[in-house]
């Protein structure tokens, strides 16, 4: 079974803290995916990354940053948080082997910026 | 561009009752995948089913199935016997060549005892 951490369930945070929110997955797959989840947004894509030290900006990049220094994990920072970034957090990995694969979810990380 | 809608925002049923839950897709290309996911109270988002766009058959898997129909550009989930711990958000979700999924909004499936 695919397997996909997040280092945190839940997360309170003061305003212009830098936050970092980690992912981990275990199943070797190349492409990993940051998404925010706001009610009635639905979730949209704020990077991913399909190989190490590669990234690339999806929907909604500002104000964030990521880095993949290793295949397995996939770091989502927030430079200075703000409290329009209180947001669930969703962290996704793919097999990528060219086609689209699917993407499998982690349990997610509750932000609250205070 | 390409799009998800799913209308039904809520809905409501009670137990051993059959839900419907709809998806309607937007796009251009003739090649794409569509998907649809749980979402439990939990959080997390559970891979349910994926479906080309070259293969309309439909599946079916215990309870749940899947209706797709290119020529109205629907992907419709079905649960037959409902149960309490069908209880989720079910999102449905669109992908092209390229990486990202484009996901519907949502329907928060309620099943009461």
């Amino acid at each position: 079974d695919v397997k996909v951490t997040q280092s945190s369930r839940y997360l309170v945070k003061r305003t212009g803290e830098k936050v970092f929110l980690e992912c981990v997955q275990d199943m070797d797959h190349e492409n990993m995916f940051w998404y925010r989840q706001d009610p009635g947004l639905g979730l949209r894509l704020i990077y991913f990354s399909y190989d190490v030290k590669m990234k690339e900006k999806g929907d909604i990049p500002e104000g964030y940053s990521v880095s993949r220094e290793k295949k397995e994990r996939f770091s989502l920072i927030l430079e200075s948080a703000s409290t329009n970034q209180t947001s669930m957090y969703l962290c996704a990995s793919s097999l990528g082997t060219g086609r689209l694969e699917t993407q499998y979810f982690g349990p997610g990380t509750r932000l609250l910026v205070l | 561009a390409q799009k998800v809608t799913q209308a039904q925002t809520e809905i409501s049923v009670v137990e051993k009752e059959d839900v419907t839950l709809d998806c309607v897709y937007e796009t251009r290309d003739t090649t794409y995948y569509l998907f649809w996911y749980k979402q439990p109270p939990s959080g997390e988002l559970v891979f349910l089913i994926r479906r080309n766009s070259f293969d309309e058959q439909n599946e079916i898997s215990g309870r749940y199935s899947w209706n797709f129909q290119k020529s109205t550009s629907s992907f419709n989930f079905t649960i037959t016997a409902s149960q309490v711990v069908d209880s989720a958000v079910y999102f449905c979700a669109l992908a092209l060549s390229g990486y990202a999924l484009n996901f519907g909004k949502g329907t928060s499936l309620l099943v009461t005892p």
